[in-house]
């Protein structure tokens, strides 16, 4: 059965600090790979999503890669900012129609 | 605006009274979808429907039904609601999820208390 980790659960780091979050997961026949932005009473925004042919994904100071074979992804955000500050998810399509979640990493930016 | 609009926000019922949580979709999406999300387990999946009159169970369908007669609709119904189906419920929907490739939407959440 799939199983989604993610590492820490929670993280404090300064402003402009370089920062990246850990995703593993045991099942290494994965689709697609995606990871969420959750903020305090709202749902989850899609922030990239990596096919299982692709090796990471960039979208502005955000990137994400993908190591299918040893079951890990990581999001990587630069120059990080106050708004930065939520919870990050990462999920992983299985196929059949199902999205498998990891419990996510709460980030605190400190200004 | 391109949106996934859960009702009601916030919902306090009691145990055994039946409920429906509304989950509407404008972007034409074939694929919908409803998690539960607990402190600590993540979201795990309720029920997901591939298209108009085909559903099936996700990973914790007890005690839940659903129904999706409309593209744009699909409600979530507790017949008989009990206190450890209290948890933030979330709606989502994608294009069809044949090629992988398609993110999941997310509406803003319900967050039901059965006391």
């Amino acid at each position: 059965k799939q199983e989604v980790t993610q590492i820490p659960a929670a993280l404090s780091v300064p402003e402009g600090e370089n920062l990246v979050l850990n995703c593993s997961f045991t099942d290494s026949a994965i689709y697609n790979l995606q990871w969420f932005r959750q903020d305090p009473g709202k749902g989850l925004t899609s922030l990239l999503l990596i096919q299982s042919s692709q090796r990471e994904q960039t979208s502005g100071r955000l990137n994400a890669s993908l190591d299918k074979s040893s079951g890990r992804s990581t999001l990587y955000i630069a120059a990080s900012q106050p708004g930065d500050s939520a919870t990050y998810l990462c999920a992983v399509d299985t196929g059949g129609f199902k999205t498998i979640f990891g419990a996510g990493t709460r980030l605190f930016v400190k200004a | 605006e391109a949106q996934v609009t859960q009702n009601p926000r916030y919902l306090i019922t009691v145990t055994g009274k039946k409920l429906t949580v509304t989950c509407s979709q404008n972007m034409n999406h074939e694929y919908m979808s409803w998690y539960r999300q607990d402190p600590g387990l993540g979201l795990r999946q309720i029920y997901y429907s591939m298209n108009v009159e085909v559903t099936d169970k996700g990973d914790v369908p007890e005690g839940y039904k659903v129904s999706r007669k409309e593209k744009r609709n699909f409600p979530l119904i507790l017949e008989s609601p009990s206190p450890n189906q209290t948890s933030l419920y979330f709606c989502a929907s994608s294009t069809n999820r044949q090629g992988h490739n398609s993110p999941l939407h997310f509406g803003n959440g319900t967050r039901l208390t059965v006391t």
